[in-house]
């Protein structure tokens, strides 16, 4: 596709349930950003990939957020019992340039009943 | 203190108005600064992108950068009712390094 594409959209689900959002990054892109955003907070930094592997997990926040990235492609991004101050967009975004510029999709929108 | 701190508004301008959108960052190591807009329910996009002191301009849009101050701004002249968007400064410490975000700032330009 044109640009970075994830999914679903939008997602509604219980408290302590599991979640998985996929990112679809630009072709040939190499490094692989999740950014989670919630209201009044700005984008939070949660991992940044460069091929399959994750030199910077440091913005993940609890041991029931997980991430991987196969192929230097698809990414997923797991949420495991998942907590109401989970509710969130999750943003991913790719870079195939060394520069500040990142192509962000437009976002999972996460709420955490 | 957070590393970026930027005035989440919201900021209501008349259209045609002179928008001034600052942030303040604290770490000297960051010398990449940008601008993105994020309109409702997508995701950011770059505006203008700096590293070094100084002006940039593009058009209707001015990146101003003072390091010294640890200061960047952008100004918005004749303001339009498309530039009704969320305004997030973006800073680094490289240019292939993580970008830290301020909370962003939500402009409305009105008719």
């Amino acid at each position: 596709g044109a640009g970075v594409s994830q999914s679903p959209s939008n997602k509604v689900t219980e408290k302590g349930k599991d979640v998985e959002l996929r990112c679809d990054p630009i072709s040939g892109h190499t490094a692989l950003y999740w950014y989670r955003q919630s209201l009044g907070q700005g984008l939070e930094f949660l991992i940044y990939f460069q091929g399959n592997s994750a030199p910077d997990k440091s913005g993940l926040p609890s041991d029931r957020f997980s991430a991987e990235r196969t192929g230097g492609s698809v990414s997923t991004l797991t949420i495991q019992r998942t907590q109401q101050e989970d509710s969130a967009v999750y943003l991913c975004a790719s870079t195939g340039r060394n520069t500040g510029e990142l192509f962000f999709g437009e976002g999972s929108r996460l709420t955490v009943l | 203190q957070k590393e970026v701190e930027q005035d989440p508004g919201p900021l209501s301008v008349p259209e045609g108005a002179i928008v001034s959108l600052n942030c303040t960052y604290s770490n000297s190591a960051f010398q990449y600064f940008m601008w993105y807009r994020q309109y409702s329910r997508k995701g950011p996009e770059l505006l203008m992108y700096t590293y070094s002191s100084g002006n940039k301009e593009d058009g209707r849009f001015t990146a101003q950068v003072d390091k010294s101050s640890k200061y960047i701004s952008l100004f918005i002249r004749d303001s339009q009712p498309s530039d009704s968007a969320t305004y997030l400064c973006a800073i680094s410490t490289g240019g292939g390094n993580k970008l830290t975000f301020g909370t962003g700032t939500q402009l409305k330009v009105e008719l």
